[in-house]
């Protein structure tokens, strides 16, 4: 079945990076981009930035232009989303998201969430 | 960049009919997603393209969309239906996704 499977949680220090996976399985990886969506303690959902896994095509958050920078690897139909200079409120669920086709921004399928905790 | 207002909770009776609505200027002229996110679980689409539904949902979830409001229609609600739901658009100011705050349905 179609499935993200991402990285497990992480535990860093303010003004340290974290690069967060995102494995497709179950389609075509280069047919769909990819969606990068957090979710900090007991808040909503804010959305991060898209990635075009056909050609790698980026759009970021205005919030996060220059901190974050996501790719993908075609050979293992991988995404990843690096954060950089990693702030206490950067502590939140990270989940990357398959865009449901080329002409809707719906994420119809969602990886499980990786926990990202920020403290010193 | 477009401000999508959601009521914070709302509360149904088993069997009722719970409607979410999510408020945003012009939004009648968008394509609203919902999703469901229920305590410690990733978000699920449940409806997109205003009135449309994924493979596996079921009919009693719709969905509606005119002039400032779109709206989230359960129907028969049963208990497993307890979450938070998030409208979603896209816009056009800003070329991203914006997401609404997001509305705890209680099943009582």
């Amino acid at each position: 079945q179609v499935q993200l499977v991402q990285s497990g949680a992480e535990v860093k220090k303010p003004g340290a990076s974290v690069k967060v996976s995102c494995k497709a399985s179950g389609y075509t990886f280069t047919s769909y981009g990819i969606n990068w969506v957090r979710q900090a303690p007991g808040q909503g959902l804010e959305w991060m930035g898209w990635i075009s896994a056909n050609n790698g095509d980026t759009s970021y958050a205005q919030k996060l232009q220059g901190r974050v920078t996501m790719t993908t690897d075609t050979s293992t139909s991988t995404a990843y989303m690096e954060l950089k200079s990693l702030r206490s409120d950067d502590t939140a669920v990270y989940y990357c998201a398959k865009q449901s086709s080329n002409w809707s921004d719906a994420s119809d399928i969602w990886g499980q969430g990786t926990m990202v905790t920020v403290s010193s | 960049s477009d401000v999508l207002t959601q009521p914070p909770s709302v509360s149904v009776a088993p069997g009722k009919t719970a409607r979410i609505t999510c408020e945003g200027n012009n939004i009648g002229s968008k394509s609203v997603h919902w999703y469901q996110q229920k305590p410690g679980q990733a978000p699920v689409l449940v409806v997109y393209d205003d009135r449309d539904r994924p493979s596996g949902i079921p009919e009693r979830f719709s969905g509606s969309n005119s002039g400032n409001t779109a709206t989230l229609t359960i129907s028969r609600v049963e208990a497993g239906d307890e979450a938070d739901y998030y409208c979603q658009v896209w816009d056009s100011s800003s070329d991203h996704p914006v997401f609404g705050g997001g509305t705890k349905l209680t099943v009582l």
